[in-house]
């Protein structure tokens, strides 16, 4: 299994523009977490989906962020406009099933806002 | 809210020691996760457990869930065991059910 793959691994972008984050879940997890990683609050969960819907997307800080899950195999995270505090390493998980399963990781897109 | 407080936050060793890094959490639990984290790299889930103790190769993992208290131990450390290590705990019953991240170790293992 190749895991949870993300693109790009790298982003470097002007504030104002716009940033699209992909994900390819590991096949047949029915969940997918987005997580948002900074120096001063460490791990935060953005958004979850349950089989392509979203169920919480509490964790978004505004409305400059979206995500969608067309399939089961793809989901992306969009920051329209970015902001230099968007500066931060954006992780994808997937997990089979929600409580006590495991999740997997991605290698995370790290995200530079200028 | 779970509050999750990992300690030591910095450790440093020397190849060949015994590590412990410990996670203490303020609620009640259905499971706690240790994870790792290498430098400039991804994460990877090391244990899930609800109860006792876990083992995988050097690492062992064991919680107290009347302490509120979870541990995770190195035997036989190598440098290529240096990384940050996250705890997170997720809540048991009601609907606070996010997992809720410790702020991490980072580890250095020196040759």
């Amino acid at each position: 299994d190749a895991g949870v793959i993300q693109s790009p691994r790298h982003e470097v972008t002007e504030m104002g523009q716009e940033v699209t984050l992909r994900c390819k879940p590991i096949s047949g997890h029915d969940y997918l977490f987005w997580y948002r990683q900074t120096m001063m609050r460490g791990l935060e969960l953005l958004i979850y989906f349950n089989n392509n819907v979203p169920i919480d997307d509490s964790g978004m800080p505004e409305d400059r962020f979206s995500a969608k899950m067309p399939n089961a195999s793809f989901s992306t995270l969009k920051i329209q406009p970015s902001e230099p505090r968007d500066s931060a390493v954006y992780f994808c998980a997937s997990s089979l099933g929600f409580y006590n399963s495991p999740l997997h990781f991605g290698n995370g897109t790290r995200l530079t806002v200028t | 809210k779970n509050e999750v407080e990992q300690s030591p936050q910095n450790l440093t060793a020397q190849e060949g020691e015994f590590i412990t890094i410990n996670c203490s959490y303020s609620v009640g639990i259905s499971a706690l996760h240790w994870l790792q984290q290498h430098p400039g790299g991804g994460i990877v889930s090391l244990f899930m457990l609800s109860s006792g103790k876990k083992k995988h190769g050097r690492l062992i993992a064991t919680i107290n869930i009347q302490e509120k208290h979870s541990s995770l131990h190195i035997t036989a450390s190598h440098p290529r065991d240096s990384a940050v290590y996250i705890c997170a705990v997720r809540n048991s019953g009601g609907s606070n059910y996010k997992l809720t991240f410790g702020k991490g170790t980072l580890l250095t293992v020196n040759p």
